[in-house]
């Protein structure tokens, strides 16, 4: 298996400017989770879905960020306009809820920097 | 609102010695504890959790945990350390409501270093 895949792995963008993050979690998994990773704050739950449906997206900053998962095998996290505070590290990670694993597996992340 | 406390942004031991990071979690009802482990420049990895049963709960690379419910705790522990060892370790738990499907609320880690 694959693993979580995520794209790009870095992006260096300036601030005003749309910035898309991508995810294509384990296959069969229907579980999917967006972090954030910064020094100040640590690993931070952003959203996440289970079977394409968002659960819990109280952990996104402002309205400048949304999320989407039009199918089982794709989401994507989008920030509009970017700002330099919005630079972190950017984790998608998935799991088969139900399973009685409770095993979240974390991609690499998309190292974003906004100028 | 879950929180958890990692006593100690930093840990340095020997090579060879015993491992011991800290992990307090804040919940009126324990939640699903886990462990991960992150090296440079990767995603994390889960070296352990504990669900339910048995409270001392064994792990990848030779690491465990042991769950006290009566002390909020759930520290990691290895009897001894190795160089490639070194890394960020988070500590992390779940709510039980959710079934295990919830996100999970991190500590803000240690890193290990591992003296030769």
């Amino acid at each position: 298996d694959a693993g979580v895949i995520q794209s790009p792995r870095h992006e260096v963008t300036e601030m005003g400017q749309e910035v898309t993050l991508r995810c294509k979690p384990i296959s069969g998994h229907n579980s999917l989770f967006w972090y954030r990773q910064t020094m100040m704050r640590g690993l931070e739950l952003l959203i996440y879905f289970n079977n394409n449906v968002p659960i819990d997206d109280s952990g996104m900053p402002e309205d400048r960020f949304s999320a989407k998962m039009p199918n089982a095998s794709f989401s994507t996290l989008k920030i509009q306009p970017s700002e330099p505070r919005d630079s972190a590290v950017y984790f998608c990670a998935s799991s088969l809820a139900a399973s009685g694993l409770y095993e979240q597996f974390f991609g690499p992340g998309t190292r974003l920097t906004v100028l | 609102a879950q929180s958890v406390t990692q006593l100690g942004s930093h840990v340095s031991v020997s090579e060879g010695a015993l491992v011991l990071l800290r992990c307090n979690y804040s919940s009126s009802v324990p939640p699903y504890l886990f462990w991960y482990v992150q090296y440079p420049n990767q995603g994390l990895q889960l070296l352990l959790k504990y669900t339910t049963g048995a409270t001392l709960v064994k792990g990848i690379n030779g690491f465990e945990a042991e769950f006290k419910k009566s002390e909020t705790s759930f520290h990691l522990t290895k009897p001894s350390a190795h160089m490639s060892d070194a890394a960020e370790y988070f500590c992390a738990v779940s709510d039980r409501s959710g079934g295990g499907a919830d996100g999970l609320t991190f500590g803000k880690g240690t890193h290990l270093i591992i003296q030769p």
